[in-house]
């Protein structure tokens, strides 16, 4: 079975620019964390939706927007971007809320310019 | 609120010697305790667990942590390292009745042959 997935692995932006996150749990999985993992510091959390509502939020600027769809795939959004949300984000399925069992996939790298 | 110390943000250890990764965590509230290794350019990799019943837990590859409530640490060990344990090892916290993890700045074990 495959794992988390994330798309994309890399990818470059201009300050002020938008991106867009993409995650697809594992199967059976119906929440959905992203979590946010600066250049030499632990991951800090972002957010959690499960059954498609958000059931927690990091603190986080509104800059930073989540979703997720019938499938249970998420999309982590992140407006107006500054140098300072270059980072390697996250994304961790679980089958329930607060399951303890939490997969990883291998992150989107995110370098804005 | 919870947060997590680790204590080591480096530790370089000689092949087959044992090593001790450090963590102490803070918090008003029940927690669960986690340690996830991350190799290079990869995600988080859940290592071993603490949820309940006896305060020493062990991972398949040789690596154990015990839980010690008196002095909130959860310190991992294992009595002999291999090269290919060279990674960055997160310790994180979980409320029982949460959701989100709340990590700790890392610490880079380095084995040198």
């Amino acid at each position: 079975d495959a794992g988390v997935t994330q798309s994309p692995t890399h990818l470059i932006k201009t300050r002020g620019q938008h991106v867009t996150l993409r995650c697809s749990p594992i199967s059976g999985h119906k929440s959905v964390s992203w979590y946010q993992q600066v250049l030499g510091q632990g991951p800090q959390f972002i957010f959690q939706y499960y059954e498609k509502e958000e059931r927690g939020r990091g603190n986080f600027p509104d800059r930073f927007s989540a979703r997720q769809f019938p499938n249970y795939s998420s999309e982590l959004n992140v407006n107006a971007l500054l140098l300072g949300d270059s980072a390697l984000y996250l994304c961790a399925s679980s089958l329930a809320t607060q399951e303890n069992t939490i997969y990883f996939g291998e992150g989107s790298w995110l370098t804005v310019v | 609120a919870q947060s997590v110390t680790q204590l080591d943000s480096q530790v370089p250890v000689f092949e087959e010697a044992p090593v001790e990764l450090r963590c102490n965590y803070s918090s008003s509230v029940s927690v669960y305790l986690f340690w996830y290794v991350q190799y290079p350019n990869q995600g988080l990799q859940l290592l071993l667990k603490y949820l309940s019943g006896s305060t020493l837990v062990k991972s398949i590859n040789g690596f154990e942590a015990e839980f010690n409530k008196s002095q909130t640490s959860f310190h991992l060990r294992k009595p002999s390292v291999h090269i290919s344990d060279t990674a960055e090892y997160f310790c994180a916290v979980k409320e029982t009745s949460g959701s989100r993890l709340t990590f700790g700045e890392g610490t880079q074990l380095t084995v040198n042959p």
